[in-house]
């Protein structure tokens, strides 16, 4: 059974670029969430993907956006970045809802 | 104010040392509670899972959750150099197929050999 796995590990844009985070689910787990982490602080949820769709979503802007495609796989768009965009994004896999299990996180940085 | 608050430490101690971890929270509708370990540039590792009120115990860790005090605790015993790391408790909701978890901002623990 393989665990959740990220690309890329490291990052770097400019302010006002696009990025795409990619992320694969823990086998069997059909529920993906995504988190940002700053630096020092908790993780805070973005959104999650059920089934291919999204079914709940933090206090984010529109510009972060997100797919989750059939085998349950799943992206992080995050449009115009800015500054504050720079932190570690986490996605989460889970399948009976009640227990979450991270990827090791890809690095952002927006300079 | 946060919903789940968590002292950020550090926290230092001398190996062998029984370490307690503590969070307390504002929303009395939380009833999954979780503990994740985190090392440094590395996604959180889930240590401990607990529903509702009580003691959960593996290994050298035990988990409690008071939910009339809205508190939960980490106690770690025998404590590691390898247990150095960023302690977080998160927690959710009893909500299916909704998987919103709130997170403490972390406590940094550090054992020292």
């Amino acid at each position: 059974e393989t665990g959740v796995t990220q690309s890329p590990t490291h990052l770097i844009k400019t302010r006002g670029q696009q990025v795409t985070l990619r992320c694969s689910s823990q086998s069997g787990h059909n529920t993906v969430s995504w988190y940002q982490q700053a630096l020092g602080q908790g993780p805070q949820f973005i959104f999650q993907y059920y089934r291919e769709e999204e079914n709940g979503r933090g206090n984010f802007p529109p510009r972060f956006s997100g797919l989750q495609f059939p085998n349950y796989s799943s992206e992080l768009n995050v449009n115009a970045l800015e500054l504050d965009d720079s932190a570690l994004y986490l996605c989460a896999s889970s399948g009976t809802y009640n227990e979450q299990f991270f990827g090791p996180g890809t690095r952002l940085t927006v300079l | 104010q946060k919903e789940v608050e968590q002292d950020p430490g550090p926290l230092s101690v001398p190996e062998g040392a029984i370490v307690s971890l503590n969070c307390t929270y504002s929303n009395s509708a939380f009833q999954y509670f979780m503990w994740y370990r985190q090392y440094s540039r590395k996604g959180p590792e889930l240590l401990m899972y607990t529903y509702s009120s009580g003691n959960k115990e593996d290994g050298r860790f035990t988990a409690q959750v008071d939910k009339s005090s809205k508190y939960i605790s980490l106690f770690i015993r025998d404590s590691q150099p390898s247990d150095s790391a960023t302690y977080l408790c998160a927690m959710k909701r009893p909500l299916n197929n909704f998987n919103k978890f709130y997170f403490g901002s972390g406590t940094k623990l550090n054992v020292k050999p």
